[in-house]
């Protein structure tokens, strides 16, 4: 088990909706990502939050949005939510100065109908 | 384009076998990789990484080896056991500072008792 927690577990929307997710990153991280996965592929990368910026974007659109906060814990918004962003939306904490695996979340497992 | 991906979507071994998992990638320019195992409802788990000056890493019961005239990775898991079946996934991270992963597609490893 990693000490990387997200919430909530599961949620269930309806098209058109907003929903934040959020994540405490493993103590001594600084640096946090979220990946979006959808049944039966790997995770792919929405964008990386350090020092409470954005640290890099992944091909999502603008109605993907984050937030880091100075407790390095990090929210991801998606607005206008369609079908397609049904997926577990898993969150990954890493350290800026090394070494660099990134340790994950359980992940939080959003329907959208 | 760029990707990270797997040869064999499923492999079925014998309880006590050795497993070897594969995975191609395209960038030649990418200089950190890393496997991770997922479970059922899990999170990926962080299982071995290995960075491009080298040429095989060994952990606990695993082994990666990278080939970077052919572009191949590959994950050895010796003495294969139950608790070892999830899902593996090579990921490819660019740029060396625990910024974006790239995930290939996974390969389902099921062991037989």
């Amino acid at each position: 088990e990693t000490g990387v927690t997200q919430s909530p577990t599961h949620l269930i929307k309806t098209r058109g909706q907003q929903v934040t997710l959020r994540c405490s990153s493993q103590s001594g991280h600084n640096t946090v990502s979220w990946y979006q996965q959808a049944l039966g592929q790997g995770p792919q990368f929405i964008f990386q939050y350090y020092r409470e910026e954005e640290n890099g974007r992944g091909n999502f659109p603008p109605r993907f949005s984050g937030l880091q906060f100075p407790n390095y814990s990090s929210e991801l918004n998606v607005n206008a939510l369609e079908l397609d962003d049904s997926a577990l939306y898993l969150c990954a904490s890493s350290f800026s100065e090394g070494p660099y695996e990134q340790y994950f979340g359980p992940g939080t497992r959003l329907t959208v109908t | 384009g760029e990707s990270v991906g797997l040869h064999l979507p499923t492999l079925s071994v014998q309880e006590g076998d050795n497993s070897i998992i594969n995975c191609a990638y395209s960038n030649s320019a990418s200089d950190y990789f890393i496997w991770y195992k997922q479970e059922s409802g899990k999170g990926p788990q962080f299982i071995i990484d290995i960075r491009s000056n080298m040429d095989k890493r060994q952990g606990q019961r695993v082994t990666v080896l990278l080939n970077k005239t052919v572009k191949h990775l590959s994950l050895q898991i010796a003495a294969t056991q139950p608790g070892d079946s999830a899902v593996y996934f090579c990921a490819e991270n660019k740029d060396n500072q625990g910024g974006k992963l790239i995930f290939g597609q996974g390969t389902e490893l099921s062991v037989k008792p």
